[in-house]
């Protein structure tokens, strides 16, 4: 149980264009999503968290109209990077969690790698 | 954003020798997780810690919650080439809040 998917798993671009990630957790209602980026041979860094039903709130530094992020259900959020650049270029990770009272595990996608030409 | 402090950074060990990392934070936290992540995937949990002073075991791997609640190490015992990854800890501020911050990360290579 507990399975996050993304899509795509890598995207090629070209610098200017918007792409959008999907994450979706499969067999569970994920009352809270996070997006985190991760450059080569780094850590991941905590973008967003997104709660179903509100908007996301930003981690200082991330800029929130250049990362856009939906999270219409319980089952699915989206990231779209608008205008993207080549310093866009990174690994994205998801993670849901259930939010129950107590359990506060998070479960992670396996990534969406985007490369900004 | 804050990190976590990891160490050592890489380690390089011949298959059957024991593995010792840790993390350290100048903030306190009260959830100490430990991951890991194999190349081109999500980071994967390892064992979860709730209480300071805990030792929790999965298997070949131990890890403990450090007292000060700022540190915690994680153990692997007679390593195998599977075992092979970074190893990330993560630390959670306040129980319900489920942001992670994570550390900078072990890279261990087993030397055949």
């Amino acid at each position: 149980g507990a399975v996050v998917s993304q899509h795509p798993s890598r995207v090629i671009c070209k610098s200017g264009t918007s792409v959008k990630i999907e994450c979706r957790s499969l067999d569970f209602q994920a009352t809270t999503m996070f997006w985190y980026r991760q450059f080569p041979k780094k850590s991941l860094m905590l973008m967003a968290t997104s709660n179903e039903g509100s908007k996301a709130t930003y981690e200082q530094g991330v800029e929130k109209d250049k990362f856009l992020i939906n999270h219409a259900s319980l089952t699915l959020s989206t990231l779209t990077v608008t205008s993207a650049h080549p310093e866009d270029s990174s690994f994205y990770i998801c993670s849901a969690s259930e939010g129950v009272a107590g359990v506060n595990e998070q479960f992670f996608g396996p990534g969406t790698r985007l490369t900004v030409l | 954003g804050q990190q976590l402090n990891q160490s050592p950074q890489s380690m390089f060990i011949q298959e059957g020798e024991d593995v010792s990392m840790n993390c350290t934070s100048s903030s306190i936290f009260n959830t100490w997780l430990w991951y890991k992540q194999e190349p081109g995937e999500g980071p994967v949990l390892l064992i979860a810690l709730y209480k300071a002073g805990e030792l929790t075991s999965n298997g070949r791997l131990t890890a403990q919650f450090g007292i000060t609640r700022k540190d915690s190490f994680l153990n692997i015992s007679a390593s195998i080439p599977s075992d092979v990854g970074i190893y990330f800890c993560a630390g959670q501020l306040s129980f319900g809040n489920e942001k992670l911050t994570f550390g900078t990360g072990t890279r261990l290579t087993i030397i055949p």
